[in-house]
């Protein structure tokens, strides 16, 4: 099979500090990996694409110096939530892609509240 | 249509009936269409992929269907059974890859 695995799995943080998520794909080389967010009783909201090798790809409305986006190896992407507020307190989901049709597997996601 | 819509929002079904849901996406650019199971504290799991007009996959009592001209994918469960309650998300991939994903199915089966 294909497993992703996300690291922590829930973080509670102060206001004002910097969390990082990491997104490992365990047994699959991926160059593409994605950043979600599920905001209550709603879907998955796509954040960015993370490229290997290459800057992040941000949606409309993300900012990009908010949410840092590093994709070092073809096995690792990493999330970066500077200056956390509880605004953005959230569940964050990451998946990376395998073959050309770019099949999602997806992370156990991370739980994150700032005080 | 601009973006991927999942009808209905929510289903609640009684054990044993068979059930489908609705997909659209932008038929123009299209590449590839993705339907995800996403279990409450799981993280979605890739039920199917599908790519060509017509085409038709099935997994168990599930199966999904293709219709790429309109831009609709359905997704049937047969004799629905209440581990068969999650949230059905669709995916739309176009051709510069980049993929949309629906809101979402919500489906709830009573024993």
């Amino acid at each position: 099979g294909a497993v992703v695995s996300q690291h922590p799995s829930r973080v509670i943080c102060k206001s004002g500090t910097s969390v990082k998520i990491e997104c490992r794909s365990l047994d699959f080389q991926a160059t593409t990996m994605f950043w979600y967010r599920q905001f209550p009783k709603q879907s998955l909201m796509l954040m960015a694409t993370s490229n290997e090798g290459s800057k992040a790809t941000y949606e409309q409305g993300v900012e990009k110096d908010k949410f840092l986006i590093n994709h070092a190896s073809l096995t690792l992407s990493t999330l970066t939530v500077t200056s956390a507020h509880p605004e953005d307190s959230s569940f964050y989901i990451c998946s990376a892609a395998r073959g050309s049709l770019n099949e999602q597997f997806f992370g156990p996601g991370t739980r994150l509240t700032v005080l | 249509i601009l973006n991927v819509e999942q009808s209905p929002q929510s289903l609640h079904v009684q054990e044993g009936d068979s059930t489908n849901f609705t997909c659209s996406f932008p038929s123009s650019n299209f590449y590839a269409l993705h339907w995800y199971r996403w279990e409450t504290a799981k993280s979605p799991e890739a039920l199917f992929v599908m790519t060509l007009n017509g085409d038709e996959k099935k997994k168990g009592r599930i199966s999904a269907t293709l219709n790429t001209k309109e831009g609709y994918s359905y997704l049937y469960i047969k004799g629905s059974q209440p581990e068969d309650s999650a949230t059905y998300l669709c995916a739309s991939v176009n051709a510069g890859n980049m993929l949309t994903f629906g809101g979402g199915t919500r489906l709830m089966v009573k024993p």
